[in-house]
Protein backbone atom coordinates (compact mmCIF):
# COMPACT_ATOMS: atom_id res chain seq x y z
CA UNK A 1 0.00 0.00 0.00
CA UNK A 2 0.99 3.62 -0.89
CA UNK A 3 1.33 5.15 2.38
CA UNK A 4 1.42 9.20 1.87
CA UNK A 5 2.85 11.68 4.46
CA UNK A 6 1.87 15.46 3.97
CA UNK A 7 2.08 18.40 6.98
CA UNK A 8 -0.62 18.07 9.18
CA UNK A 9 -1.94 22.12 7.93
CA UNK A 10 -0.36 25.14 7.01
CA UNK A 11 -1.30 28.82 6.95
CA UNK A 12 -1.28 31.31 4.14
CA UNK A 13 -2.28 34.60 3.59
CA UNK A 14 -4.78 35.84 0.48
CA UNK A 15 -2.77 36.62 -2.44
CA UNK A 16 0.59 34.24 -1.80
CA UNK A 17 1.15 30.72 -3.83
CA UNK A 18 0.85 27.82 -1.75
CA UNK A 19 2.79 24.58 -2.10
CA UNK A 20 2.01 20.89 -0.24
CA UNK A 21 4.05 18.57 -0.21
CA UNK A 22 3.16 15.04 -0.16
CA UNK A 23 5.50 11.84 0.34
CA UNK A 24 4.83 8.33 -0.98
CA UNK A 25 8.03 6.68 -1.25
CA UNK A 26 6.51 3.30 -2.16
CA UNK A 27 4.87 4.53 -4.88
CA UNK A 28 4.12 1.95 -7.27
CA UNK A 29 5.16 1.88 -11.18
CA UNK A 30 1.37 2.19 -12.48
CA UNK A 31 -0.03 4.46 -9.96
CA UNK A 32 -1.56 7.81 -10.33
CA UNK A 33 -0.94 11.21 -8.06
CA UNK A 34 -4.08 12.64 -7.28
CA UNK A 35 -5.10 15.50 -5.55
CA UNK A 36 -8.33 16.36 -3.92
CA UNK A 37 -9.79 18.91 -1.58
CA UNK A 38 -12.72 18.60 0.70
CA UNK A 39 -14.63 21.42 3.05
CA UNK A 40 -16.60 20.71 5.73
CA UNK A 41 -19.94 18.27 5.35
CA UNK A 42 -18.76 18.00 1.61
CA UNK A 43 -17.29 14.78 0.04
CA UNK A 44 -13.71 15.90 -1.84
CA UNK A 45 -13.43 17.35 -4.88
CA UNK A 46 -10.72 16.51 -7.76
CA UNK A 47 -8.29 18.97 -7.98
CA UNK A 48 -5.33 17.41 -10.17
CA UNK A 49 -4.02 14.42 -11.21
CA UNK A 50 -0.17 13.43 -12.39
CA UNK A 51 1.69 10.57 -12.92
CA UNK A 52 5.37 12.32 -13.25
CA UNK A 53 6.66 15.78 -14.12
CA UNK A 54 4.63 19.18 -14.33
CA UNK A 55 0.68 19.03 -14.62
CA UNK A 56 -0.84 22.61 -14.98
CA UNK A 57 -5.10 23.08 -15.05
CA UNK A 58 -7.19 26.26 -14.59
CA UNK A 59 -6.72 25.60 -10.45
CA UNK A 60 -3.49 24.36 -9.96
CA UNK A 61 -0.37 22.54 -10.68
CA UNK A 62 1.00 19.31 -9.49
CA UNK A 63 5.49 18.90 -9.59
CA UNK A 64 6.75 15.44 -9.58
CA UNK A 65 10.32 14.68 -9.37
CA UNK A 66 11.97 11.76 -11.63
CA UNK A 67 11.82 9.17 -8.34
CA UNK A 68 8.04 10.06 -7.80
CA UNK A 69 8.57 9.72 -3.83
CA UNK A 70 6.67 12.98 -4.02
CA UNK A 71 4.96 15.41 -5.42
CA UNK A 72 4.00 19.06 -4.74
CA UNK A 73 0.46 20.40 -5.52
CA UNK A 74 0.72 24.45 -6.27
CA UNK A 75 -2.21 26.78 -5.86
CA UNK A 76 -1.23 30.04 -7.38
CA UNK A 77 -2.60 33.45 -5.41
CA UNK A 78 -4.74 31.74 -2.96
CA UNK A 79 -8.14 33.40 -1.02
CA UNK A 80 -10.23 32.67 1.40
CA UNK A 81 -12.19 30.28 0.03
CA UNK A 82 -9.28 28.00 -0.95
CA UNK A 83 -9.78 27.09 2.72
CA UNK A 84 -9.93 23.21 3.33
CA UNK A 85 -8.41 20.51 3.48
CA UNK A 86 -6.08 18.39 1.00
CA UNK A 87 -5.36 15.10 0.56
CA UNK A 88 -3.00 13.60 -2.01
CA UNK A 89 -4.32 10.15 -3.23
CA UNK A 90 -1.50 8.12 -4.31
CA UNK A 91 -2.96 4.61 -6.46
CA UNK A 92 -4.54 3.38 -9.34
CA UNK A 93 -8.78 3.85 -9.00
CA UNK A 94 -8.86 1.90 -12.10
CA UNK A 95 -7.29 -0.89 -11.57
CA UNK A 96 -6.89 -1.23 -7.80
CA UNK A 97 -9.16 0.92 -5.56
CA UNK A 98 -8.62 -0.91 -2.87
CA UNK A 99 -5.27 0.31 -2.67
CA UNK A 100 -5.57 3.75 -3.77
CA UNK A 101 -5.18 5.14 0.00
CA UNK A 102 -6.03 9.25 0.91
CA UNK A 103 -4.01 10.28 4.01
CA UNK A 104 -5.04 12.44 6.79
CA UNK A 105 -4.70 15.67 4.39
CA UNK A 106 -3.09 19.21 5.00
CA UNK A 107 -5.70 21.82 6.38
CA UNK A 108 -4.69 24.63 4.40
CA UNK A 109 -6.19 28.19 6.50
CA UNK A 110 -6.01 31.41 4.40
CA UNK A 111 -5.81 34.41 6.22
CA UNK A 112 -6.96 38.24 5.19
CA UNK B 1 -27.12 15.72 -14.52
CA UNK B 2 -26.64 17.45 -11.02
CA UNK B 3 -23.22 15.15 -9.97
CA UNK B 4 -23.63 12.33 -7.14
CA UNK B 5 -26.87 12.50 -4.68
CA UNK B 6 -26.42 11.02 -1.49
CA UNK B 7 -29.63 9.82 0.42
CA UNK B 8 -30.29 10.98 3.19
CA UNK B 9 -27.77 13.34 4.17
CA UNK B 10 -27.90 12.74 8.40
CA UNK B 11 -28.97 9.51 10.16
CA UNK B 12 -29.35 9.28 13.85
CA UNK B 13 -29.98 5.45 14.59
CA UNK B 14 -29.61 3.30 18.08
CA UNK B 15 -27.28 0.52 18.13
CA UNK B 16 -28.41 -2.32 17.22
CA UNK B 17 -30.31 -1.12 14.46
CA UNK B 18 -30.28 -1.82 10.28
CA UNK B 19 -29.91 1.79 8.20
CA UNK B 20 -29.41 1.67 4.70
CA UNK B 21 -28.36 4.49 2.30
CA UNK B 22 -28.53 5.13 -1.16
CA UNK B 23 -26.22 6.88 -3.64
CA UNK B 24 -26.86 7.81 -7.67
CA UNK B 25 -23.87 8.00 -9.62
CA UNK B 26 -23.99 10.29 -12.51
CA UNK B 27 -25.37 8.82 -14.85
CA UNK B 28 -22.81 7.03 -17.57
CA UNK B 29 -20.11 6.43 -14.97
CA UNK B 30 -19.08 2.75 -14.44
CA UNK B 31 -18.10 2.66 -11.38
CA UNK B 32 -19.13 3.51 -8.11
CA UNK B 33 -17.36 3.42 -4.86
CA UNK B 34 -18.05 3.56 -0.81
CA UNK B 35 -15.75 5.26 1.15
CA UNK B 36 -16.05 6.13 5.43
CA UNK B 37 -14.37 8.94 6.91
CA UNK B 38 -14.44 10.22 10.61
CA UNK B 39 -13.51 13.11 12.00
CA UNK B 40 -10.20 14.28 11.35
CA UNK B 41 -8.90 11.66 9.27
CA UNK B 42 -9.08 10.62 5.39
CA UNK B 43 -11.32 8.80 3.94
CA UNK B 44 -11.28 4.93 4.25
CA UNK B 45 -12.11 2.71 1.10
CA UNK B 46 -14.77 0.40 1.66
CA UNK B 47 -15.81 -0.98 -1.65
CA UNK B 48 -16.35 -0.48 -5.44
CA UNK B 49 -18.41 -1.73 -8.08
CA UNK B 50 -18.05 -2.00 -11.99
CA UNK B 51 -21.31 -2.01 -13.50
CA UNK B 52 -23.39 -4.03 -11.08
CA UNK B 53 -20.29 -6.49 -10.21
CA UNK B 54 -18.32 -5.59 -6.75
CA UNK B 55 -14.93 -5.76 -7.48
CA UNK B 56 -12.88 -5.05 -4.70
CA UNK B 57 -13.91 -4.79 -1.07
CA UNK B 58 -12.43 -3.93 2.04
CA UNK B 59 -11.61 -5.62 5.24
CA UNK B 60 -12.81 -3.07 7.01
CA UNK B 61 -16.29 -4.03 5.68
CA UNK B 62 -17.23 -6.71 7.78
CA UNK B 63 -20.28 -8.98 7.31
CA UNK B 64 -22.31 -6.40 8.89
CA UNK B 65 -22.17 -4.09 5.82
CA UNK B 66 -23.37 -5.13 2.45
CA UNK B 67 -23.51 -3.09 -0.44
CA UNK B 68 -25.42 -3.66 -3.82
CA UNK B 69 -25.68 -2.33 -7.03
CA UNK B 70 -28.59 -3.77 -8.80
CA UNK B 71 -28.37 -2.66 -12.88
CA UNK B 72 -25.51 -0.86 -12.51
CA UNK B 73 -27.10 1.72 -11.42
CA UNK B 74 -27.70 3.39 -8.01
CA UNK B 75 -26.10 1.50 -5.06
CA UNK B 76 -27.19 1.02 -1.40
CA UNK B 77 -25.13 0.45 1.52
CA UNK B 78 -26.47 -1.51 4.47
CA UNK B 79 -25.12 -1.49 7.73
CA UNK B 80 -26.92 -4.38 10.41
CA UNK B 81 -27.17 -4.11 14.01
CA UNK B 82 -25.23 -0.93 14.37
CA UNK B 83 -22.10 -0.15 16.57
CA UNK B 84 -21.46 3.52 18.17
CA UNK B 85 -18.24 2.96 16.32
CA UNK B 86 -19.87 3.31 13.15
CA UNK B 87 -20.46 6.58 13.23
CA UNK B 88 -18.78 8.27 10.40
CA UNK B 89 -19.63 9.92 7.03
CA UNK B 90 -20.45 7.54 4.44
CA UNK B 91 -19.60 9.02 0.80
CA UNK B 92 -20.36 7.58 -2.55
CA UNK B 93 -18.51 8.33 -5.46
CA UNK B 94 -18.29 7.78 -9.20
CA UNK B 95 -15.90 7.51 -12.45
CA UNK B 96 -15.90 6.49 -15.71
CA UNK B 97 -13.45 3.79 -16.26
CA UNK B 98 -10.36 4.00 -18.81
CA UNK B 99 -7.20 3.93 -19.36
CA UNK B 100 -4.97 7.14 -17.94
CA UNK B 101 -6.53 9.82 -15.56
CA UNK B 102 -9.09 9.01 -13.62
CA UNK B 103 -11.51 11.42 -12.01
CA UNK B 104 -13.46 10.37 -9.20
CA UNK B 105 -16.89 12.60 -8.52
CA UNK B 106 -17.91 12.52 -5.04
CA UNK B 107 -21.09 12.91 -3.09
CA UNK B 108 -22.09 14.94 -0.36
CA UNK B 109 -22.04 11.72 1.78
CA UNK B 110 -24.50 10.49 4.45
CA UNK B 111 -23.55 11.25 8.21
CA UNK B 112 -24.32 8.88 10.57
CA UNK B 113 -25.13 9.04 14.26
CA UNK B 114 -25.27 5.78 16.13
CA UNK B 115 -26.79 6.51 19.67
Amino acid sequence: LAKTTQPISMDSYEGQEVNITCSHNNIATNDYITWYQQFPSQGPRFIIQGYKTKVTNEVASLFIPADRKSSTLSLPRVSLSDTAVYYCLVGDMNTNAGKSTFGDGTTLTVKP
Amino acid sequence: DTGVSQDPRHKITKRGQNVTFRCDPISEHNRLYWYRQTLGQGPEFLTYFQNEAQLEKSRLLSDRFSAERPKGSFSTLEIQRTEQGDSAMYLCASSFSGTGEMEAFFGQGTRLTVV
